[in-house]
């Protein structure tokens, strides 16, 4: 089933304390982005990559960080989470450049940092 | 500037009712596209429909239709016999050919209750 993955999908840390959510596709996409939705503000990207080794930052990057070293995976990286960063996370992926292609999303991960 | 405004936040019909969702979006680009997820209680974002800048052709699929008029710059959501498992939170969202990423930007949603 082609499908997107997170791991976990809920989380509750304490701040300070370094944590990555997983994020990996089996439809061989080229393109995965990393979103927040926050009440009121809605979903906001923070990053993104078009393939392998080539990410780059969305609107809200920073406490971020992320990586591309597989076409299939793509973590986020929290390395000092703090309390405005509780939030659900979406992960997302879809065919690359060229073409309207809509983008899958993951189940979600619901982060609570205390 | 691009943008998408869903003026309702909240609706709240009865079982076999219709409903229309609106929105509205406002871009400079030529090419663009068009999108309607629907995230249900269980918080996962489902994909409903795509629609392309340079296709204006209305789309129906079982209860659900879309109506997409360029003139406004509206692409509306409509629920025909709405049902209880449809109520969710449905989100509109806009992407644009610039630039190679493929950002959404979404509304703020419009959280649709159907009660029995």
């Amino acid at each position: 089933e082609a499908q997107v993955t997170q791991n976990p999908r809920y989380l509750i840390t304490v701040t300070g304390k370094k944590l990555t959510v997983t994020c990996s596709q089996n439809m061989n996409h080229e393109y995965m982005s990393w979103y927040r939705q926050d009440p009121g503000l809605g979903l906001r990207q923070i990053y993104y990559s078009m393939n392998v080794e080539v990410t780059d930052k969305g609107d809200v990057p920073e406490g971020y960080k992320v990586s591309r070293k597989e076409k299939r995976n793509f973590p986020l990286i929290l390395e000092s989470p703090s309390p405005n960063q509780t939030s659900l996370y979406f992960c997302a992926s879809s065919l690359g450049a060229g073409g309207p292609i809509e983008q899958y999303f993951g189940p979600g991960t619901r982060l609570t940092v205390t | 500037a691009q943008k998408v405004t869903q003026a309702q936040t909240e609706i709240s019909v009865v079982e076999k009712e219709d409903v229309t969702l609106d929105c509205v979006y406002e871009t400079r680009d030529t090419t663009y596209y068009l999108f309607w997820y629907k995230q249900p209680p269980s918080g996962e974002l489902v994909f409903l429909i795509r629609r392309n800048s340079f296709d204006e052709q209305n789309e129906i699929s079982g209860r659900y239709s879309w109506n997409f008029q360029k003139s406004t710059s509206s692409f509306n959501f409509t629920i025909t016999a709405s049902q209880v498992v449809d109520s969710a939170v449905y989100f509109c969202a806009l992407r644009t050919n610039a630039g190679n990423n493929r950002k959404l930007i979404w509304g703020l949603g419009t959280s649709l209750a159907v009660n029995p």
